[in-house]
């Protein structure tokens, strides 16, 4: 079965550009979330949505950051503009309904502002 | 709130020797509790849960966890560790209802061969 499928791996971009960044999560799962994970913060939940609705986007640092669910199979998370303090390690996860499931994470998309 | 508590930063274990993880929670209720692995470059992978019932569960890769209520813990154990085992390992829990997984902050296993 696939897993979270996060895209692009890897990012490098200068400082003020916007950074967009890709998810797809395991199909049937109701749960989206969005965490960043650095050396010094460790892993911080930024949003999450239940059925494509954001419930909790109180970890989302700034209005510089973005994120939707248009549909049940596809999430973005953008930054505009970035800065370099972005640079970090940014995964999905999704788990189904029921709150004893796990979650299932991404590889994750590195991400470097310069 | 929710708190998970993993209270060394660092565990040395040479390989064939038993390893234990520190895992320690705080909720207003009845936890789920979960473990998970990292290796370098990839994301968090699902090793086991605790929801309900027997207090020792396995899980992947040999892997088992001790829940016990009254220290509030959820220790992760393995008998005899592997090379391979190297890894960051995540605490989590989660109260019932649909709240997220608040998660430790990590801790490095390093197994020596």
């Amino acid at each position: 079965d696939a897993g979270v499928i996060q895209s692009p791996r890897h990012e490098v971009t200068e400082m003020g550009q916007e950074v967009t960044l890709r998810c797809k999560p395991i199909s049937g799962h109701d749960y989206l979330f969005w965490y960043r994970q650095t050396m010094m913060r460790g892993l911080e939940l930024l949003i999450y949505f239940n059925n494509n609705v954001p419930i909790d986007d109180s970890g989302m640092p700034e209005d510089r950051f973005s994120a939707k669910m248009p549909n049940a199979s596809f999430s973005t998370l953008k930054i505009q503009p970035s800065e370099p303090r972005d640079s970090a390690v940014y995964f999905c996860a999704s788990r189904p309904q029921g709150s004893y499931q796990p979650q299932h994470f991404g590889d994750g998309t590195r991400l470097s502002i310069l | 709130a929710q708190s998970v508590a993993q209270p060394e930063d660092q565990v040395n274990v040479a390989e064939g020797n038993p390893l234990t993880v520190k895992c320690t929670y705080s909720v207003s209720g009845n936890p789920y509790l979960f473990w998970y692995v990292q290796y370098p470059n990839r994301g968090l992978q699902f090793l086991l849960k605790y929801i309900t019932g027997d207090n020792l569960v396995k899980g992947s890769y040999g892997f088992e966890a001790e829940f016990n209520k009254s220290q509030t813990s959820f220790h992760l154990k393995k008998p005899s560790a592997l090379v391979s085992d190297s890894a960051l390992y995540f605490c989590a829990v989660r109260e019932p209802g649909n709240t997220p997984l608040v998660f430790g902050k990590g801790t490095r296993l390093s197994v020596i061969a």
